[in-house]
């Protein structure tokens, strides 16, 4: 299994400003993933981080506007850039783990932008 | 396109009663599928992992069940209890080791 956490767990920020979502698991995976849940929604993937490369992103995301880094196995960053209250949602980090493929969730980040 | 539907969307039961959540998917070629359980405001808890290869899992008082070549998993829950009132999301990994998801049955559990 693995343990993902995931700073910081809520904020609350000013349009036009960016923020930065760390995510730590407590295991080297292969893949990690970024998600954002708007409210009553379900889970949207935003992008893949990949180790050593630039993020694979899904369709309407964009890297100026979500930059992800990944600079080793156990550890990624997602940045929301140039805030709108659009982007107020609950951002997760995920991690495929084990031979089975698993999937494990950080707790979340829930942001507000006013 | 693989599309993953979950039924019904929203389920209140009395405590004790056992119950079943559905969820169906379009594509057959999946390489897992995951139950979800999600507190509101919270993240997301793995209940059972169901490989393609695998007809059922079991923990505790839930089980879940994968007929692939008809597209369809549920999730049994056995003797409910006011602490499973909860969303359950359902998803499938692609051959891509995405996961497509659901949109969630919400429960309640009523004491």
């Amino acid at each position: 299994s693995a343990v993902i956490s995931q700073k910081p767990s809520r904020d609350i920020c000013q349009r036009g400003t960016s923020l930065t979502i760390q995510c730590q698991v407590d295991s080297q995976v292969t893949m990690m993933f970024w998600y954002r849940q708007q409210p009553g929604q379900s889970l949207t993937l935003i992008a893949t981080a990949n180790q050593g490369s630039e993020a694979t992103y899904e369709s309407g995301f964009v890297i100026d506007k979500f930059p992800i880094s990944r600079p080793n196995l156990t550890f990624s960053t997602l940045t929301v850039s140039n805030m709108s209250p659009e982007d107020s949602s609950i951002y997760l980090c995920s991690a495929l783990a084990g031979l089975s493929y698993e999937q494990y969730f950080g707790p979340g980040t829930r942001l507000t932008v006013t | 396109k693989q599309e993953v539907t979950q039924i019904p969307a929203a389920l209140s039961v009395p405590e004790g009663e056992n119950l079943v959540l559905n969820c169906s998917f379009t594509d057959s070629a999946i390489y897992n599928l995951q139950w979800f359980r999600q507190d509101p405001g919270k993240g997301l808890t793995s209940l059972l992992l169901i490989q393609s290869s695998q007809r059922e899992q079991t923990s505790g008082r839930l089980n879940a069940s994968l007929d692939k070549s008809s597209g369809r998993s549920t999730l049994y829950i056995a003797a409910s209890q006011p602490g499973d009132s909860a969303t359950y999301l359902c998803a499938v990994m692609d051959s891509n080791y995405q996961l497509i998801w659901g949109a969630g049955t919400k429960l309640i559990i009523k004491p």
